[in-house]
């Protein structure tokens, strides 16, 4: 059975790089599958930040794009996220996932990890 | 505001049928998949629905999704207490080239 896990710092400061790390446990992510982030502030809704294929391939969210990188290490079995340039707006629970693709708009999100909060202050 | 609209709530009594909405446009219901999420207080959301209305294995026949147009519907019937969360709906847009979710509805069973 697949299982994440976000791990990271929990305090971020304003203008800093946010970056999290997701384990995974159960599967290679050097087999197949999209691996992604979906971030939710406190009391809110999802939003999605981007995903990652195997070889490395990614596809991020416009409004995120130009802060956001996505990486992959298959010799640890985990991917990471780096989100660039914080501000409060960014604090929220980010979650990593697994994403099964077919194409584009059409890919599911599943299993999530248990999400790790991050807020951004000074 | 997110670009895909649901009600802030629902709810209903155990055994009924409850439904709850998800309101998009052409280019993200209008045009593609509609995907739903259930998410219990201080969990990470989990998969419930997918290509409209398709169940993944182990989510019970209780669940339902639908879509017409620019909308679609989850209906939960036989409605349980352990029922009671948070449900988003989710759609990928082809303007913003992005995956976009509703605001959720909080489902209550009273």
């Amino acid at each position: 059975q697949v299982q994440l896990q976000e791990s990271g710092p929990g305090l971020v400061k304003p203008s800093e790089t946010l970056s999290l790390t997701c384990g995974v446990s159960g599967y290679s992510i050097s087999r197949g599958y999209y691996w992604g982030w979906i971030r939710q502030p406190p009391g809110k809704g999802l939003e999605w930040i981007g995903s990652i294929f195997r070889t490395g391939g990614t596809y991020y969210n416009p409004s995120l794009n130009s802060r956001v990188t996505l990486s992959l290490d298959t010799s640890v079995n985990q991917f990471s996220l780096k989100l660039s340039s914080v501000t409060a707006a960014d604090t929220a629970v980010y979650y990593c996932t697994r994403v099964t693709w077919y194409q584009i708009g059409d890919n599911w999100f599943d299993p999530w990890g248990q999400g790790t909060l991050v807020t951004v202050s000074s | 505001q997110s670009v895909l609209t649901q009600p802030p709530s629902a709810s209903g009594t155990p055994g009924q049928r409850v439904t709850i909405s998800c309101s998009g446009s052409t280019p993200n219901i209008g045009s593609n998949y509609v995907y739903w999420y259930q998410q219990f207080p201080g969990t990470a959301p989990k998969f419930l629905m997918y290509r409209n209305d398709q169940r993944p294995s182990g989510v019970p026949d209780r669940f339902s999704g639908s879509k017409s147009g620019t909308s679609a519907s989850l209906a939960i019937s036989g409605l349980r207490s352990e029922d009671e969360a948070d449900y988003y709906c989710a759609a990928w847009d082809d303007s913003l080239r992005a995956w976009v979710f509703g605001g959720g509805t909080k489902l209550t069973v009273l």
